[in-house]
């Protein structure tokens, strides 16, 4: 069965750090993945997707995300953590219509 | 702007009662879809539907029914048949049903059932 695991339930950083977030996945062909962000009792919003092409993608706020293919992975970094990317962030996989999201990773910024 | 709707942000029922959560979009996409989301678990999906007067079960669809009458509407019905109703339940669109397509989400809905 197609999977996405976020092996990091809560990660806590200090603002100004850099942060990485990981991603696993299980499953066969050419992945499509997403990275979504969700503030307390929001709605999610992309920040960034792979669907083929350069394995580093740029997505908003500046995050990035590298697919690579022998890890089955798609981690989520940003260099420098505003006190404002605290929130709650899942990795998702997309098979046709359908996304399988990963549990999740809470992030804190300490001050 | 463009964008989805949910409506309410917070509902509350007592057990036994059949309860209907709104969600609007005005993207012109074909496609929507119902998520609950609970602790820990990710979101799941409950219902989706590609086209209009066509709709498909998720992973948990037991306990929940929707309509697709209008490309624009897509209601889910929370009936007290579902063992755990309490949750958020997120709405999405996506420009098409079939292929793959990001998905756009709505601000949720919780819901709380005593």
């Amino acid at each position: 069965a197609q999977s996405v695991t976020q092996p990091d339930i809560h990660i806590t950083v200090s603002e100004g750090a850099s942060l990485e977030l990981r991603c696993n996945y299980s499953y066969g062909a050419t992945p499509y993945l997403f990275w979504y962000v969700q503030s307390p009792g929001q709605g999610l919003q992309l920040l960034l997707k792979y669907f083929s092409g350069d394995t580093l993608v740029q997505g908003i706020k500046g995050f990035e995300a590298e697919f690579k293919r022998s890890q089955s992975s798609f981690n989520l970094r940003k260099p420098s953590v505003h006190w404002s990317d605290a929130a709650e962030y899942f990795c998702a996989y997309a098979n046709d219509y359908k996304l399988s999201f990963g549990a999740g990773t809470t992030v804190t910024v300490r001050a | 702007d463009g964008g989805i709707t949910q409506s309410p942000k917070y509902l509350f029922r007592k057990e036994g009662q059949n309860v209907t959560l709104s969600c609007e979009q005005n993207l012109n996409h074909d496609a929507m879809y119902w998520y609950r989301q609970d602790p820990g678990q990710g979101l799941r999906l409950i219902y989706y539907s590609q086209i209009v007067n066509d709709f498909q079960k998720g992973d948990i669809a037991e306990g929940y029914s929707v309509s697709r009458e209008k490309k624009e509407s897509f209601p889910l019905t929370v009936t007290s048949a579902q063992k755990n109703p309490t949750a958020f339940y997120l709405c999405a669109s996506s420009i098409k049903g079939t292929g793959v397509y990001e998905q756009y989400f709505g601000p949720g809905t919780r819901l709380t059932v005593t």
